[in-house]
């Protein structure tokens, strides 16, 4: 199985950055997804790492170490519509393909 | 292109009852998967459609619900009958191929009285 672990809750300042972090166990790995979901509304796919690095997307980066079992996004130049939850998704072994999620983390950006 | 659209937005309905939820996927997409969200969590998934193949549906409690998706194209998934414990968000998702990306509707909010 896997276990995924994301902060519950953050908040940060208009213009600032923040960084999500997201650790995971897991028997295997097959590639790590982070999507944004605002309050009742579908999850966006934001990036996809299955190499360690860093993935740069416009003001979103998303960071990937297979041998910490750790990733982080990274938010540039916050704007008040990036208040959301931040989901963590990690796909395992086999052949499904089919990404566990994690709780998500609810980033509150203020004035 | 058109995403995800899921049917209806919101539903009420009292414990017993039956309940079925509608999901048209993007077009050509073959992967299609129905997750149940619930308040604070993350999506866990109930079952995954290759086609009109059901795969991984190990996560779907078969005793109440059930799933079809006739074509491979639209799929409903119902609810009989329904228990309090059922209210939740209803997610469907579409994939072109089961190792890309999923598209998610904005799906159906289920409240169980």
């Amino acid at each position: 199985g896997q276990n995924i672990d994301q902060p519950t809750e953050m908040t940060a300042t208009e213009g600032a950055i923040v960084q999500i972090n997201c650790t995971y166990q897991t028997s295997g790995f097959n590639g790590l997804f982070w999507y944004q979901q605002h309050a009742g509304e579908a999850p966006t796919f934001l990036s996809y790492n299955v190499l360690d690095g860093l993935e740069e997307k416009g003001r979103f980066s998303s960071f990937l170490s297979r041998s910490k079992g750790y990733s982080y996004l990274l938010l540039k130049e916050l704007q008040m519509k990036d208040s959301a939850s931040y989901l963590c998704a990690v796909r395992g072994p086999g052949g499904s393909y089919i990404p566990t999620f994690g709780r998500g983390t609810s980033l509150i950006v203020h004035p | 292109e058109a995403g995800v659209v899921q049917s209806p937005r919101y539903k009420i309905i009292e414990k017993k009852q039956p309940v079925a939820f509608w999901c048209n996927p993007i077009s050509g997409h073959n992967t299609l998967y129905w997750y149940l969200q619930n308040l604070g969590q993350g999506p866990e998934l109930l079952i995954r459609y290759e086609n009109e193949e059901a795969v991984d549906d190990s996560q779907l409690p078969k005793d109440r619900f059930s799933a079809e998706r006739l074509k491979g194209v639209d799929s409903t998934l119902k609810i009989q009958p329904a228990e309090l414990g059922d209210s939740a968000v209803y997610l469907c998702a579409s994939s072109p191929g089961r190792n890309q990306p999923q598209h998610f509707g904005d799906g159906t909010r289920l409240s169980i009285l």
